[in-house]
């Protein structure tokens, strides 16, 4: 099964607000990855992260490698609508090629 | 640049029939995976290749579920006897090997669904 658990599960904002989301896991990964998935599509790779402590920005979305390598956190300014969608962390297990990934946050911008 | 490409886009099957998904990687990749998505969860692993390997299996890959890889480039996944539980998105990815690793980049997937 899954291992990793993501929170908030969803969020409703406004646009131009800030969101914030993280992802945790009960094992170490060596890398960190964060999609996002529009309705119908396959999820699109938003940042790769590699070391502990790493802040790697792409655009208006920064994401940080937890220090304990347990943890990671997305963030994104300035909303804007084309946001929306389902955002995942992901990291490959235990030294194998697969990824698994979180459950997921939705993400809602009102105009 | 072309990225991971799946077709068919949809497939509706009844119960019973055999299904074939295709999979093209981004052409210099070397490795190939396949995930399954049912609604509400993340991608879960099915299988992946290095080349024309198949070098690991997941538990979820029943005996029904076949993949291959032939000439180390296009993948085809094949769903024998197809039952309800089958109903899900079939997300195909690529990467190339090297000392980062880890970044995977998907298809936008096979909707599947088994009547």
């Amino acid at each position: 099964g899954q291992q990793l658990n993501q929170s908030p599960q969803s969020m409703f904002i406004q646009e131009g607000e800030d969101v914030s989301m993280n992802c945790t896991s009960s094992s170490i990964f060596n890398t960190w990855l964060w999609y996002k998935q529009d309705p119908g599509e396959g999820p699109v790779l938003l940042i790769a992260l590699y070391k502990a402590g790493e802040l790697t920005s792409n655009g208006r979305l920064t994401a940080q490698f937890g220090i304990t390598r347990k943890d990671s956190f997305l963030n994104i300014s300035a909303s804007i609508p084309s946001d929306v969608g389902i955002y995942f962390c992901a990291g490959p297990q235990g030294g194998s090629e697969k990824l698994v990934f979180g459950k997921g946050m939705k993400l809602t911008v009102n105009p | 640049d072309t990225g991971v490409s799946q077709d068919p886009r949809h497939k509706i099957t009844k119960r019973g029939q055999n299904v074939t998904f295709r999979c093209d990687p981004i052409s210099e990749h070397n490795r190939l995976y396949w995930y399954r998505q049912t609604l509400g969860q993340g991608p879960e692993f099915l299988t992946y290749f290095q080349n024309e390997a198949q070098l690991e299996k997941s538990r979820l890959l029943s005996d029904r579920f076949s993949a291959e890889r032939p000439k180390g480039s296009f993948s085809t996944l094949e769903i024998q006897r197809t039952e309800q539980g089958d109903s899900a998105m079939y997300l195909c990815a690529s990467s190339l090997v090297s000392g980062t690793g880890g970044e995977q980049y998907f298809g936008p997937g096979t909707r599947l669904t088994v009547t």
